[in-house]
């Protein structure tokens, strides 16, 4: 079965700094990948996806991935980050169903604080 | 841009009771999903539902669970006869065709079950 696993329950950065939040998952065929970020009182929403080529992959609000199979992770980075961008991060796997449709397998979140 | 809405953002129910919570899905979606999350846990997968029926359902998705599409434009859970542990919050998502694989979320309803 498949899982995903976020190491870091919780991280505190400087405004600023860089940012990289850890995923890895476990998957028997070629993954899809997700990172959704859910803001207090906000739903889900989709970062970015990986679903084959470029494994370095750019997404929203100046956020990327790099998916390295070697590792089985898929790590999320940003060079500069916002107090803006405080909130709970989500990696997500994509599980091929018998339908030949995918279900979100999710990790258990990277709570995100950012000082000033 | 298109959302998807939820509706109630919080409810509160009695043990025993019937509860439905509402989605519409962004309009031209073909494919919609049940998620829950138990505070603490993680995101879920409940359901999935195409053309009018369950497509897949995880082992969480019991008798006690329905999902529906009255009309052409919601998508609803429902839960016969609510448990303590039914205590969530409950995320619907849509997505448009298979080949983009990327689902949508609304912003959750928190169900609250005393």
């Amino acid at each position: 079965a498949q899982s995903v696993t976020q190491p870091d329950i919780h991280i505190t950065v400087s405004e600023g700094a860089s940012l990289e939040l850890r995923c890895n998952y476990s998957y028997g065929a070629t993954p899809y990948l997700f990172w959704y970020v859910q803001s207090p009182g906000q739903g889900l929403q989709l970062l970015l996806k990986y679903f084959s080529g470029d494994t370095l992959v750019q997404g929203i609000k100046g956020f990327e991935a790099e998916f390295k199979r070697s590792q089985s992770s898929f790590n999320l980075r940003k060079p500069s980050v916002h107090w803006s961008d405080a909130a709970e991060y989500f990696c997500a796997v994509g599980a091929l169903m018998d339908t030949g449709r995918r279900a979100l397998t999710f990790g258990s979140g990277t709570r995100l604080q950012v000082q000033p | 841009e298109p959302e998807v809405t939820q509706t109630p953002s919080h409810q509160v129910t009695q043990m025993g009771q019937e509860v439905i919570l509402r989605c519409v899905p962004i309009s031209n979606h073909l494919y919609f999903y049940w998620y829950r999350q138990i505070l603490g846990q993680k995101v879920e997968f409940l359901v999935s539902f195409y053309n009018n029926e369950i497509s897949e359902k995880s082992e969480i998705f019991d008798d006690q669970f329905s999902v529906e599409r009255p009309d052409g434009s919601n998508f609803t859970l429902k839960i016969r006869s609510t448990k303590l542990e039914d205590s969530a919050m409950y995320f619907c998502a849509s997505m448009g065709q298979v080949s983009t694989d990327t689902q949508y979320f609304g912003p959750g309803t928190r169900l609250t079950v005393l």
